[in-house]
C-alpha cells in the first residue's frame, strides 16, 4: 500500500517556468489537497478536493491551478513559477468521515530561481 | 488568519525530560484536536488527536491535555529521546459534515543526548 505518492521529490525552475507537481494516493481517499510549508509559518492550504470533479481554493491558491479528474490524481500546476513560489509542497487525503486523520506525502522541494 | 496558535517556536529538552507544547485556538465550534509529528525530509504524520469530551488523551509517552473553558490544548512529551527530535504542528477542525483542518505554525524540538 503506497500511500500518498508525490513526484518529483526535487525541482529547480526558472523565473517564468510551468510546471505540475504529481500527487496521487491508493486508498479511496475523497479528500486531497495541497499545502506548502515555509519557515515559520506551518502548513497554509492552497487547493483542496472533496471528490472528482470538484475543486475550491485554500488559503494561498495565487500562481497555482488544480483539476481532480479520478480519485486518485490531484496534480497541482504552477502557471508561471516566481521566487515566491519556492517552498516545500506536500499533498494530503483523507476520507471524508471517520476522525479525519490526514496522510501526506513525502513533499516535494521547489526552489524557484 | 491565524485560528490556532502554537508555541513555542522551538525547543531544547534534555534526554528524559519532558517537553510540553501549547496551543489554543479561538473557534469554540472546534472539536478535533490532532497532532502531527514531522521528521526532516517526511511529511507530517498522525501522532496523536484528541475531542473535547475528554480532558486528557495518553498513547505511550505522548499525552495531549485539553482544557475547553481556556480553549487550549498541549502536547506532553514524557521521557524525551532524541530520536523525538522533530517539528510537532497542532491543528484543529470542527465536526459538522466535514471541515478542513487549521494548522497551528509548528514547534522544532530538539531533545539532546
Amino acid at each position: 500500500n503506497a500511500g500518498v505518492t508525490q513526484t518529483p521529490k526535487f525541482q529547480v525552475l526558472k523565473t517564468g517556468q510551468s510546471m505540475t507537481l504529481q500527487c496521487a494516493q491508493d486508498m479511496n481517499h475523497e479528500y486531497m489537497s495541497w499545502y506548502r510549508q515555509d519557515p515559520g509559518m506551518g502548513l497554509r492550504l492552497i487547493h483542496y478536493s472533496v471528490g472528482a470533479g470538484i475543486t475550491d481554493q485554500g488559503e494561498v491558491p495565487n500562481g497555482y491551478n488544480v483539476s481532480r479528474s479520478t480519485t486518485e490524481d490531484f496534480p497541482l500546476r504552477l502557471l508561471s513559477a516566481a521566487p515566491s513560489q519556492t517552498s516545500v509542497y506536500f499533498c494530503a487525503s483523507s476520507h471524508l468521515t471517520g476522525g479525519y486523520g490526514y496522510t501526506f506525502g513525502s513533499g516535494t522541494r521547489l526552489t524557484v530561481v | 488568519q491565524q485560528q490556532v496558535k502554537q508555541s513555542p517556536q522551538s525547543l531544547i529538552v534534555q534526554k528524559g525530560g519532558i517537553s510540553i507544547i501549547n496551543c489554543a485556538y479561538e473557534n469554540t465550534a472546534f472539536d478535533y484536536f490532532p497532532w502531527y509529528q514531522q521528521f526532516p525530509g517526511k511529511g507530517p504524520a498522525l501522532l496523536i488527536a484528541i475531542r473535547p469530551d475528554v480532558s486528557e488523551k495518553k498513547e505511550g509517552r505522548f499525552t495531549i491535555s485539553f482544557n475547553k473553558s481556556a480553549k487550549q490544548f498541549s502536547l506532553h512529551i514524557m521521557d524525551s529521546q532524541p530520536g523525538d527530535s522533530a517539528t510537532y504542528f497542532c491543528a484543529a477542525s470542527m465536526n459538522t459534515g466535514f471541515q478542513k483542518l487549521v494548522f497551528g505554525t509548528g514547534t522544532r524540538l530538539l531533545v539532546s543526548p
